[in-house]
């Protein structure tokens, strides 16, 4: 079975730096994209990036450019998503996803001073 | 880059039907696109995958209430026999080589 397991909940303050994480199992994790998708509070989806495992090629949605990165660790089959400097304005719910069909339970990441 | 457009909401009375629809902008009426189903509260779920044939292919345990077709640029999602567990937010996404996006989502209510 195909699963995909977030980080717990965090807060942090306005300008900290943060890294939050997505481990697959159940399939190959290098042979399949994995992304990842904010939900801000009361709000739609928005695709923010994904990146392809087996050679760390990642690619951003012109919003997220620069202002977010994402990774993965194939060794322990985990995909990151982590910011240098928090706004209040990154306060949302982030899932990672393998498109198009396994979501994560969704991390929620509140900043606030 | 292709946009999806749908309805910001629809209502329909608990056993009835109720087609969804998302449409493609101009150029990317052929893209396969895909339908989640996010309930209050929780994270998004698969539905099934929609080429512009109308073929589908489902998420497992997705019930048989859940069917899709196609027309042209427009993506269709119908509920039959809706359930109070239905009433949720609905969201189509497509991709091409270079990215992924979704609609602006339906909210389902089940009256």
């Amino acid at each position: 079975e195909v699963q995909l397991v977030q980080s717990g909940a965090v807060v942090k303050k306005p300008g900290e730096s943060l890294k939050i994480s997505c481990q697959g199992s159940g399939y190959r994790f290098t042979s399949y994209w994995i992304g990842w998708v904010r939900q801000m509070p009361g709000k739609g989806l928005e695709w923010m990036g994904i990146i392809y495992p087996a050679d760390s090629d990642a690619r951003y949605s012109p919003s997220f450019q620069g202002r977010v990165t994402i990774s993965a660790d194939k060794s322990i089959t985990t995909a990151f998503l982590q910011w240098s400097s928090l706004r209040a304005s990154d306060t949302a719910v982030y899932y990672c996803v393998r498109p198009y069909d396994h979501w994560g339970q969704g991390t929620l990441v509140t900043v606030s001073s | 880059q292709p946009v999806l457009t749908q309805s910001s909401s629809a209502s329909a009375s608990l056993g009835s039907s109720v087609r969804l629809t998302c449409t493609l902008s101009s150029g990317h009426s052929r893209y396969i696109i895909a339908w989640h189903q996010q309930q209050p509260g929780k994270a998004p779920r698969y539905l099934m995958k929609l080429e512009g044939s109308g073929s589908q292919n489902k998420g497992s345990g997705v019930p048989d209430r859940f069917s899709g077709s196609s027309s042209g640029a427009e993506r269709y999602l119908t509920i039959s026999n809706l359930q109070s567990e239905d009433e949720a937010d609905y969201y189509c996404e497509t991709w091409d080589s270079d990215t992924r996006v979704f609609g602006g989502g339906t909210k389902l209510t089940v009256l």
